[in-house]
């Protein structure tokens, strides 16, 4: 069974930073791209980063490019995405997001979420 | 760039059809046959339901259909059932690998 759980939300003040995880089971997870995305409260899906499968490609929106770094691990299999310079807009549930190796498949696999509150 | 454009909401009785509609542009939905929809309940994370425009995973029901016509894809849900309440997304991959995502339409079964 495919499972992603994410951790390392929480409260974190503005201009400050905060590390999640993603820990991948289920899968081989080495033949996965992987996604990042977010959902604010009573918003809609938001996509932040995407990581290859050999991590050679990386993508951000403008709305995070230079204030988050998407990274994996994939002797551990891992992702993770560190986030600095954090706003009050970033606040969300982060979602880890699996993706399969051709784009038209979607992503077809999604974390449980973990919420990120950005405020003093 | 922007997000794609979807009706904040769309309501049918059980049984009926209804459709959703996810508009871009000639840079993602138009160019590429990258259009996947997800269905979010309340609480939980999103589900795939139909990628690559019209493909269905593995355990969706065949009452959820997909079809694009230009810069517009649709999202068809037949035999409406009270399950089937919940947030529908569409999303697609644009020119510059960016991946866009549709506002979410409300679903209601009346």
């Amino acid at each position: 069974e495919v499972q992603l759980v994410e951790s390392g939300g929480g409260l974190v003040q503005p201009g400050g930073s905060l590390r999640l995880s993603c820990a991948a089971s289920g899968f081989i997870f080495s033949d996965y791209s992987m996604n990042w995305v977010r959902q604010g409260p009573g918003k809609g899906l938001e996509w932040i980063s995407y990581i290859s499968s050999s991590s050679s490609t990386i993508h951000y929106p403008d709305s995070v490019r230079g204030r988050f770094t998407i990274s994996r691990d994939d002797a551990k299999k891992s992702l993770s995405l560190q986030m600095n310079s954090l706003r009050a807009e970033d606040t969300a549930v982060y979602y880890c997001a699996r993706q399969p190796q051709s784009l038209a498949r979607g992503i077809d696999y999604w974390g449980q979420g973990i919420l990120v509150t950005v405020s003093s | 760039q922007s997000a794609l454009t979807q009706p904040p909401s769309a309501s049918g009785s059980p049984g009926q059809s209804v459709t959703i509609f996810c508009t871009g542009t000639s840079s993602d939905v138009g160019g590429y046959n990258y259009v996947s929809w997800y269905q979010q309940q309340p609480g939980k994370a999103p589900k795939l339901m139909i990628y690559e425009v019209s493909k269905r995973p593995s355990g969706v029901s065949d009452r959820f259909s997909g079809s694009k016509s230009g810069n517009t894809a649709s999202l068809t849900v037949s035999g409406l059932q009270a399950e089937d309440e919940a947030d529908y997304y569409c999303s697609s991959y644009a020119v510059n690998k960016n991946l866009l995502f549709g506002g979410g339409t409300k679903l209601t079964v009346l």
